[in-house]
């Protein structure tokens, strides 16, 4: 079936410092990803949709210019958080889709992040 | 948007009874509601789905129904067992891939020995 490596699973980062996610789909490509926040004990929420090639889509009160999404090729997306605080510290999860194959919601093993 | 409800919040039951989590979804354009698994440090695993067309799914111990008029879907698990325990989500997307699931708050499932 289909896989999503997510890398790493956890990092911790200083203050000021960025921090880079990434999510490789193995066995498919992927057209669609979407990265998701979880806060402890809350629900994932989604941060942005991005398409292999475009630019991403941030939902509301997500800052694009914090949060860097790249999904230059089919097979890889990154989230890199920039200028990292303590509050940027949660679990952060992809999901890739291959609308071509029908594949749907394959999500990722989810990165913890803290920033101390 | 869709706004997805979740109840319970947390559900605790003897080992070898049965637990039923429900949903419900705003968006009549919804039409796909899958079950996501979540343990501790993990991403979320699916463990079932349903879609539109469909009224009740199952699979071994895991069953799903799904009311459309009603706008709302169920997860029931049988024969629980102490590796059931987790956190389970409801999702509801309107179409399987290209938009994104918008997910319930979770249920914390505590199946006690």
């Amino acid at each position: 079936g289909a896989v999503v490596s997510q890398h790493p699973s956890r990092v911790i980062c200083k203050s000021g410092t960025s921090v880079k996610i990434e999510c490789r789909s193995l066995d498919f490509q992927a057209t669609t990803m979407f990265w998701y926040r979880q806060f402890p004990k809350q629900s994932l929420m989604l941060m942005a949709t991005s398409n292999e090639g475009s630019k991403a889509t941030y939902e509301q009160g997500v800052e694009k210019d914090k949060f860097l999404i790249n999904h230059a090729s089919l097979t890889l997306s990154t989230l890199t958080v920039t200028s990292a605080h303590p509050e940027d510290s949660s679990f952060y999860i992809c999901s890739a889709t291959d609308l071509r194959t029908g594949y749907g919601y394959t999500f990722g093993s989810g990165t913890r992040l803290t920033v101390v | 948007g869709e706004n997805v409800e979740q109840h319970p919040s947390t559900l605790s039951v003897q080992e070898g009874d049965s637990a039923v989590i429900k949903c419900t979804y705003s968006d009549s354009a919804s039409n796909y509601f899958p079950w996501y698994k979540q343990e501790l440090g993990k991403g979320p695993q699916l463990i079932i789905d349903i879609r539109s067309n469909v009224g009740e799914k199952k699979d071994q111990r895991i069953a799903v129904t799904l009311n459309k008029t009603a706008k709302h879907f169920s997860l029931h698990i049988t024969e629980t067992q102490p590796e059931d325990s987790a956190v389970y989500f409801c999702a509801a997307s309107k179409n399987s891939g290209n938009t994104p699931l918008v997910f319930g708050k979770g249920t914390r499932l505590s199946v006690i020995a």
